[in-house]
């Protein structure tokens, strides 16, 4: 069955350094999205693709990036970990326009001490 | 620039009554979509149901309803007799065609109570 799976579950990182949480769907999935869920603002969206060699910024880019190298993948990197960046992060994947539901990875929580 | 709106941050109920989750939603597209997700106390987010902008029909999944009124851009998730395990916070999320973008409100937290 096709999924969409996210590495690591948990992770604690110390602020300053850089963190590649993983993204792996097998939907072959043209848009791919990341989203950071905090208390009291619901789902933001950090960063999104619409398919290889393309990514867009969301409203909550700054500090984060993203590369779009093949279908399947979506690393999202902190380049320099802050506290502030301490959240539960969710991918997502879904047919293009519009067409169908996303589908979600079980999230990451990332904790920066 | 698209938008939804979750009122409601909590609810509370007691068992077997009816609650409704409100959603309204900003967009200047003519064609959009609609969709309602359920994040349980065990993190994931599930897939309820999706509407496209040109179908105003209200929908009925079991005890799970869905009223889409374009006139005033709300899109309500009623529950009917709800049970302990619908407990969950509830998400609306819209999508342009244009751009594909999925934009999530804030959530509702939703307590049944036993």
């Amino acid at each position: 069955d096709a999924e969409i799976t996210q590495s690591p579950r948990h992770k604690i990182t110390e602020t300053g350094r850089q963190v590649t949480l993983a993204c792996h769907q097998t939907w072959n999935h043209n848009n791919m999205f990341w989203y950071r869920q905090d208390l009291g603002h619901g789902l933001r969206l950090i960063h999104y693709s619409y398919g290889v060699q393309d990514t867009n910024k969301g409203e909550v880019s700054d500090g984060y990036s993203v590369s779009r190298s093949n279908t399947e993948d979506l690393p999202l990197t902190l380049e320099s970990a802050a506290s502030s960046q301490t959240s539960v992060y969710f991918c997502a994947s879904s047919e293009s326009r519009g067409q169908g539901k996303a589908f979600f990875g079980q999230g990451t929580r990332l904790t920066v001490v | 620039a698209q938008k939804v709106t979750q009122a409601q941050t909590e609810i509370s109920v007691v068992e077997k009554e009816d609650v409704t989750l409100d959603c309204v939603y900003e967009t200047r597209d003519t064609t959009y979509y609609l969709f309602w997700y359920k994040q349980p106390p065990s993190g994931e987010l599930v897939f309820l149901i999706r509407r496209n902008s040109f179908d105003e029909q209200n929908e009925i999944s079991g005890r799970y309803s869905w009223n889409f009124q374009k006139s005033t851009s709300s899109f309500n998730f009623t529950i009917t007799a709800s049970q302990v395990v619908d407990s969950a916070v509830y998400f609306c999320a819209l999508s342009e065609r244009r751009d594909d973008k999925i934009i999530f409100g804030k959530g509702t937290r939703l307590h049944i109570l036993p």
